[in-house]
């Protein structure tokens, strides 16, 4: 069965890195994903979408603080230089065959 | 830029049917290269997938909702549509609809991939 596996929460002080990891279930290591952010009180937005070799694919807008890598069944988002506007809930989401949409639990971010 | 945009009444009586519709701005609802899906979040929690649609008409839903879910698309109005019956409290949510891009339909099967336009949530609160 295929589940995404997220930390409930994160914390990183301002102007620092920080490295969110989403965890792909036992035989899923070559799946893809994508990460989406959300602010308080708003809807999600897509940040990009990461491949198993750690490629990725930012989305429209969405600066290179934000970059992505893999590792076996973890996929990361790193996010440098956090600002206060990253202080948000971090979803990641996968796909596949005869598996249309999983979300993981997600992981709260604050930066202090 | 494409947008989505969900409509529909924020409160619903219980053991009646939820409807929503997104309407999708700057753009085709007919391009073969994506599907719309609609997810929803009990206030508090995260988000859970309910349904796509392709652009072949194929559409999948969350197995622990699919005996209560509907969705369809209304090409000529930019639109698609979702309808879920005999709601309950636990129904409650801000529902979203979105843009993902399909690696295709083949043999019977579409395949889903990353969302990557979200409109902006509509809650919907289910009470007498």
């Amino acid at each position: 069965q295929l589940v995404l596996t997220q930390s409930p929460s994160a914390s990183a002080s301002l102007g620092a890195s920080v490295k969110l990891t989403c965890t792909l279930s036992s035989g899923h290591n070559s799946y893809a994903i994508a990460w989406h952010q959300q602010q308080p009180e708003k809807g999600p937005r897509y940040l990009m979408k990461l491949n198993s070799d750690g490629s990725h694919t930012r989305g429209d807008g969405i600066p290179d603080r934000f970059s992505g890598s893999s590792s076996g069944a973890e996929r990361y988002l790193t996010i440098s230089s956090l600002q206060s506007e990253d202080e948000a809930d971090y979803y990641c989401q996968t796909w596949g065959t005869g598996i249309q949409v999983i979300f993981g639990g997600g992981t709260k971010l604050t930066v202090l | 830029q494409l947008q989505l945009q969900e409509s529909g009444p924020g409160l619903v009586k219980p053991s009646e049917t939820l409807s929503l519709t997104c309407t999708v701005s700057g753009g085709s609802i007919s391009s073969s290269n994506y599907f719309w899906g609609w997810i929803r979040q009990p206030p508090g929690k995260g988000l859970e997938w309910i349904g796509n649609i392709y652009y072949s008409g194929s559409i999948y839903y969350n197995p622990s909702l699919k005996s209560r879910v509907t969705i369809s698309v209304d090409t000529s109005k930019n639109q698609f549509s979702l309808k879920l019956s005999s709601v309950t409290a636990a129904d409650t949510a801000l529902y979203y609809c979105a843009r993902g891009r399909t690696r295709g339909c083949s043999g019977g099967s579409c395949y889903s991939g990353a969302f990557d336009i979200w409109g902006q949530g509509t809650m919907v609160t289910v009470s007498s």
